[in-house]
């Protein structure tokens, strides 16, 4: 069963920083591009960044990119979201997901990021 | 990007009536990577559809979707009182994904 659970999440200061983490379980980590996405408050779901199997290839959210960054560590399975120069707008449930052609889309539980004064 | 267009915004029904969202690309969706998610407040997306039409597993089949290029659309044949949340499309097919803004389903 694939499992993705994030970790990292808090408060912080505008202008701060935050990591956040995603373990990855159920299947092979390596083989597949990951993503993460958010939500404010009382809105939609976003795309923030994703990145290919190796890393040579990332993407970005034009309102985020430049102060995150996305990494991962296919050894331990880990997905990370290094988060710099927080500010309010950045207030949301970040969750990493895995999609598939095969079974679809599979998400994280999310984890709660706050920044504010 | 592909933008992604729901509608109604949102819709307000009895229990046993049949739901019918909409969801239209702004152009075509390739192998009709589409996926439809319930969200209740609180929760994370839970994932219904995906590949347009096909049911994640434990779904009642009461819960369907088909469409393709760049309609999409999906049904709730016959609501039950849990069915009350917010649906989202979404497209995964290119590098970037995106969602639609959502439908609010209301039970009467």
């Amino acid at each position: 069963e694939v499992q993705l659970v994030e970790s990292g999440g808090g408060s912080v200061r505008p202008g701060e920083s935050l990591r956040l983490s995603c373990a990855a379980s159920g299947f092979a980590f390596r083989t597949y591009w990951m993503t993460w996405v958010r939500q404010a408050p009382g809105k939609g779901l976003e795309f923030v960044a994703n990145m290919d199997q190796d890393g040579s290839q990332r993407y970005y959210v034009d309102s985020v990119r430049g102060r995150f960054t996305i990494s991962r560590d296919n050894a331990k399975d880990l997905l990370f979201l290094q988060m710099n120069s927080l500010t309010a707008e950045d207030t949301a449930v970040y969750y990493c997901a895995r999609g598939s052609p095969i079974t679809g889309v599979s998400w994280g539980q999310g984890n709660l990021v706050t920044v504010s004064s | 990007e592909i933008v992604l267009t729901q509608s109604p915004g949102t819709l307000s029904l009895s229990p046993g009536e049949r739901a019918t969202l909409s969801c239209r690309a702004s152009e075509g969706v390739s192998g009709n990577y589409v996926a439809w998610y319930q969200q209740k407040p609180g929760q994370a997306p839970r994932l219904l559809i995906y590949g347009a039409s096909s049911r994640a597993p434990g779904i009642p089949d009461r819960f369907s979707g088909s469409g393709s290029g760049t309609d999409f659309t999906f049904t709730i044949s016959r609501l039950e009182p849990e069915d009350s949340a917010v649906y989202y499309c979404h497209q995964y097919v290119s590098t970037v994904w995106t969602f639609g803004q959502g439908t609010k389903v209301q039970i009467k």
